[in-house]
């Protein structure tokens, strides 16, 4: 079955340590996501990445990384400079991000605990 | 039952009822909409979308309707079933490659 795979599920970190979310697709699907999700807010775009090898900023960026070096992967790293990591991360794909009007799919979502 | 836009942003409604839930989006050049379904501590999963040369759109016991003239969308159960509980966003898009989530409404099916 095509779908989108993240890992771990669930995250527990401690403070100061960097940790990196794992994304996989095998939707052959060109643009990639990543958002997160606090309670009571809508999901707010943290990168995207259109195609390999390029990725843009999207509203919250500061405190996090992304690669792109595969066109099915797209990792996200929740650095020690993120002030307040606990969250719901979701990863995302569609199958263009110019064309417009393209559904996205997303992961069942990790979630990162920072004790 | 029917909610109304961010302001409410719970919904509680009795099985077998019709449930309405709104969407107060923000940017008149959006062009294309989505509703989605989140479940606790699942991902969301597409429901139905709409484009905005568009008014109305039918599912599978869902219909979407679009206002754009004061920037309204809604989500329109039919028949509300437990297995409907869960938390519905809706999502504009313009440009392409972006999308805006609203906050959601939590949905609540009552056996």
């Amino acid at each position: 079955d095509g779908g989108i795979t993240q890992s771990p599920k669930y995250l527990f970190r401690k403070e100061g340590q960097n940790v990196t979310l794992s994304c996989e697709q095998n939707l052959n699907h060109d643009a990639m996501y990543w958002y997160r999700q606090d309670p009571g807010q809508g999901l707010r775009l943290i990168y995207y990445s259109q195609i390999v090898n390029d990725f843009q900023k999207g509203d919250i960026a500061e405190g996090y990384s992304v690669s792109r070096e595969k066109k099915e992967s797209f990792p996200l790293t929740v650095t020690s400079a993120q002030k307040n990591p606990t969250a719901f991360y979701l990863c995302a794909s569609s199958i263009s991000s110019h064309s417009g009007a393209n559904v996205l799919t997303f992961g069942a979502g990790s979630r990162l605990t920072v004790l | 039952g029917e909610s109304v836009g961010l302001h409410l942003p719970t919904l509680s409604v009795q099985e077998g009822d019709n449930s309405i839930i709104n969407c107060a989006y923000s940017n008149s050049a959006s062009d294309y909409f989505i509703w989605y379904k989140q479940e606790s501590g699942k991902g969301p999963q597409f429901i139905i979308d709409i484009r905005s040369n568009m008014d109305k759109r039918q599912g599978q016991r869902v219909t979407v309707l679009l206002n754009k003239t004061v920037k309204h969308l809604s989500l329109q159960i039919a028949a509300t079933q437990p297995g409907d509980s869960a938390v519905y966003f809706c999502a504009e898009n313009w440009a392409g490659n972006q999308f805006y989530f609203g906050t959601g409404t939590s949905l609540t099916v009552i056996p």
